[in-house]
This record gives C-alpha cells, sequence and structure tokens, in this order.
C-alpha cells in the first residue's frame, strides 16, 4: 500500500541511450512532481503536473519529457542520457496547489555510463 | 523567489544530547515552511509544517520547529538525539502564492555519537 512510488529503483545504463521513470500514486491527489537530487544532495524541481496539466517546467532540457496519462501517473522518459543526467530522480505528490505539503516516492537512482 | 539556508552542512552531537538544525529562508510573499528528514538511500519523509498557523509546530519522532517571522527563521530542535535520528535534514519553502514548488536548503547531516 505505498503511497507513492516509482520504477525501477535503480537503473544503470550507457551514454546515449532513452530510459524511462514510472511513478504512482495511491493517495488520491491532484499534484505530481519530478525533482532531481545531485551527488551533492542537492534537491530541485524539474516538474509539476495538476490533473495531468503541466504546471512547472523548471528550465530542464528538451531531453527530459514528462507524461500523465492520468492524475495518478507521471512518467519521466529521458532521451540521449548524458553524464550529467546521473543523479537520484524523486516523485512527489501533493493534495492539490494550494497544499504544497509534498509526499515522496523512494527514489530513483539513474547511473550513466 | 524564494530561497533557504541551512547553516551547517554537518552537524554532530552525543546521545541524549540536544539537537539543533538551522534553516533561515528569504520568502517575497507568506512562506509555508517545512522539515523533511532522508534516512540512506530512501526517499524523503515530511518531518514536520508550518502552514500560518500556530509558530510553535510539534512534528514526529519529538521534533519540534519555531517559526519567526523577525529572524526569517525556521529552526529544528528535539531535546533528547536517539541514534536512529542519524539522517539528512532538508529545510523547504513554499508558499500558497504563485507556483507551487518546493526549494530546498542544502541539507544539513546529523550524526549521533554514542
Amino acid at each position: 500500500d505505498t503511497a507513492v512510488s516509482q520504477t525501477p529503483k535503480y537503473l544503470v545504463t550507457q551514454m546515449g541511450n532513452d530510459k524511462s521513470i514510472k511513478c504512482e500514486q495511491n493517495l488520491g491527489h491532484d499534484t505530481m512532481y519530478w525533482y532531481k537530487q545531485d551527488s551533492k544532495k542537492f534537491l530541485k524541481i524539474m516538474f509539476s503536473y495538476n490533473n495531468k496539466e503541466l504546471i512547472i517546467n523548471e528550465t530542464v532540457p528538451n531531453r527530459f519529457s514528462p507524461k500523465s496519462p492520468d492524475k495518478a501517473h507521471l512518467n519521466l522518459h529521458i532521451n540521449s542520457l548524458e553524464l550529467g543526467d546521473s543523479a537520484v530522480y524523486f516523485c512527489a505528490s501533493s493534495q492539490d496547489l494550494s497544499r504544497p505539503e509534498a509526499f515522496f516516492g523512494q527514489g530513483t537512482r539513474l547511473t550513466v555510463v | 523567489a524564494q530561497s533557504v539556508t541551512q547553516l551547517g552542512s554537518h552537524v554532530s552531537v552525543s546521545e541524549g544530547a540536544l539537537v539543533l538544525l538551522r534553516c533561515n529562508y528569504s520568502s517575497s510573499v507568506p512562506p509555508y515552511l517545512f522539515w523533511y528528514v532522508q534516512y540512506p538511500n530512501q526517499g524523503l519523509q515530511l518531518l514536520l509544517k508550518y502552514t500560518s498557523a500556530a509558530t510553535l509546530v510539534k512534528g514526529i519522532n519529538g521534533f519540534e520547529a519555531e517559526f519567526k517571522k523577525s529572524e526569517t527563521s525556521f529552526h529544528l530542535t528535539k531535546p533528547s538525539a536517539h541514534m536512529s535520528d542519524a539522517a539528512e535534514y532538508f529545510c523547504a519553502v513554499s508558499s500558497i502564492q504563485g507556483a507551487q514548488k518546493l526549494v530546498f536548503g542544502q541539507g544539513t547531516r546529523l550524526t549521533i555519537n554514542p
């Protein structure tokens, strides 16, 4: 009964490949996010969606494309992976835009070699 | 724009001692403030939040924080540290106004000495 679940937990891939990370929340929340945590543990928002609509795109390269098929899912597809994309990616959700308290998934550790 | 500064990237205390993790924020609109904890190889767990109600906020695991507008601070405290408190702690700011996102501080690693 995990609230926010991401798959896979670990992802090792070669430069130039395309990969996807999936996220699902069973909290009934309207708003979902992707955050990136770099090697120094710094967390920064990438995207947010509210009821499948893109709200925030925080100057992320076009190689990153989020997709929200419904409000319970927010997937992240990354094209042409680069070494600098190595990080931990966290999916999160909040009840709606007026309540920014976010619940986080366990993270996906992406390593590009 | 909003920002958060956590003073001290690493704090070390003895078991049973007071824990004090410092957080100062900058916000042009009334802020919402949060403390999250991250255990190794895990996601972030919400410890407590301030959303313009009581300025002294109690959270899980015996932690509390006080919102001081005049000092633009939201420091996290716990009277008596336990070994299980060892983790990375993040302060974050958001607001009901404008784009809804959490802006995080750099994190503070808390080490507990036996």
